[in-house]
Parts: C-alpha cells; sequence; structure tokens
C-alpha cells in the first residue's frame, strides 16, 4: 500500500526556476526520505529528514517536514536540465524498518 | 564498491517459465529489499532481509514468488511459473542501517 502520495504527480518548469514538490502520507514516521530516479535507471537518495526535524537542507535541495500536517516538501532552487527526473517521497513508519514510497512526481526542465 | 549489482537487467520470458533474479549488495550492509516498479502500482516492497533473515515478506504477491538470501553478498528472487502481470521493474537496494537504500539499476521483466 502507497504510504505516500506525491503532488503534482507531473510539472514542467524552465530552466532556473524554482521547483516545489510536495509528499503527504498517513501514519507515523521515524523519517522521511526523498529519491530521484532517472528514466530506465534506479533510484538515488537524495536527502532524510527525521521526525524531530523540521527543515533540512543539501546543496540546491530543501526539505522539510511537518508531523502535525503529516506532509513533506522538496524544492529544488535554480533548476537545470540535468534535474529532470521523477522525483519520490518514502517514509519510514515507526517500528518498521522497511521504507514505502509514494507514486512520484514527474519533474520536466525545459532548456 | 561497485554498488549494489542486479542481473539480469532485462529479461523476455514466455508465461509458465521459471524466473531467477539475482542481487548482490554493498558489502556491509546489513538489510536487503527487493521492491517491484510498475506504472500502475509504482514501487512495492515485496520483502526484505536483516543479516540474511527474511523480516517481512508480507508485499510478496503470492505463492508463486519467492526469496532467499544464502548469504551476505547474495539475494534471489524466484518467479515460478510467470505471468504476463508478473511484467514490471524489479529492483533490489541495499542498507546499512535501514536508513538510506543504495538501489541496483534493476532488472526488467517482460513476460509473453
Amino acid at each position: 500500500s502507497q504510504q505516500g502520495e506525491e503532488d503534482p504527480q507531473a510539472l514542467s518548469i524552465q530552466e532556473g526556476e524554482n521547483a516545489t514538490m510536495n509528499c503527504s502520507y498517513k501514519t507515523s514516521i521515524n523519517n522521511l526520505q526523498w529519491y530521484r530516479q532517472n528514466s530506465g535507471r534506479g533510484l538515488v537518495h537524495l536527502i532524510l529528514i527525521r521526525s524531530n526535524e523540521r527543515e533540512k537542507h543539501s546543496g540546491r535541495l530543501r526539505v522539510t517536514l511537518d508531523t502535525s500536517k503529516k506532509s513533506s516538501s522538496l524544492l529544488i532552487t535554480a533548476s537545470r536540465a540535468a534535474d529532470t527526473a521523477s522525483y519520490f517521497c518514502a517514509t519510514a513508519p515507526q517500528g518498521a524498518q522497511k521504507l514505502v514510497f509514494g507514486q512520484g512526481t514527474r519533474l520536466t526542465i525545459n532548456p | 564498491d561497485a554498488g549494489v549489482i542486479q542481473s539480469p537487467r532485462h529479461e523476455v520470458t514466455e508465461m509458465g517459465q521459471e524466473v531467477t533474479l539475482r542481487c548482490k549488495p554493498i558489502s556491509g550492509h546489513d538489510y536487503l529489499f527487493w521492491y517491484r516498479q510498475t506504472m500502475m502500482r509504482g514501487l512495492e516492497l515485496l520483502i526484505y532481509f536483516n543479516n540474511n533473515v527474511p523480516i517481512d515478506d508480507s508485499g510478496m504477491p503470492e505463492d508463486r514468488f519467492s526469496a532467499k538470501m544464502p548469504n551476505a553478498s547474495f539475494s534471489t528472487l524466484k518467479i515460478q511459473p510467470s505471468e504476463p502481470r508478473d511484467s514490471a521493474v524489479y529492483f533490489c537496494a541495499s542498507s546499512p542501517s535501514a536508513g538510506e537504500l543504495f538501489f541496483g539499476e534493476g532488472s526488467r521483466l517482460t513476460v509473453l
């Protein structure tokens, strides 16, 4: 079953603009992670935010977590053509060691 | 390290045939996960192991699917007999602590 739901399902923006993707989940979590998947490739881990953290940065990435609303957002600043990919949020439910993935957001950066 | 290695990368087989997918996790990682990805259902967790022991196989679709991890450096996912609805990309991932997952490039299975 899907724990995380990403919004929007697809996003197309111009190079240089910022891209924001949102994720909602249903149950209490230990942490929330974001992954990127290029077409035909495996998923690559981007960033992990723990349940007691509210914001985290990594390069051009900024992730926020609101546990009261059970939601997270991923912001990619100054987008580049190479950022074109699908982005997935994944949650680690409390008491479980597994990751449950959402359906993903397909991001297209137009040059 | 070469990362998580999966084989074969592509498999085309006929309905009823046995399919075996293989995975070599990153050395030193204690957790190994098998996921299936389709357009309709997204990424589904099939089973995961901790220290070679299956912990949660609740995602395995049915008895036609089985997974083993005979040692820390090798795991297999077997489908017998295969059906067209099993067509998907199967990913293996490993993790040192069940935090960040390291994925292989996947095995694309087509069952005719």
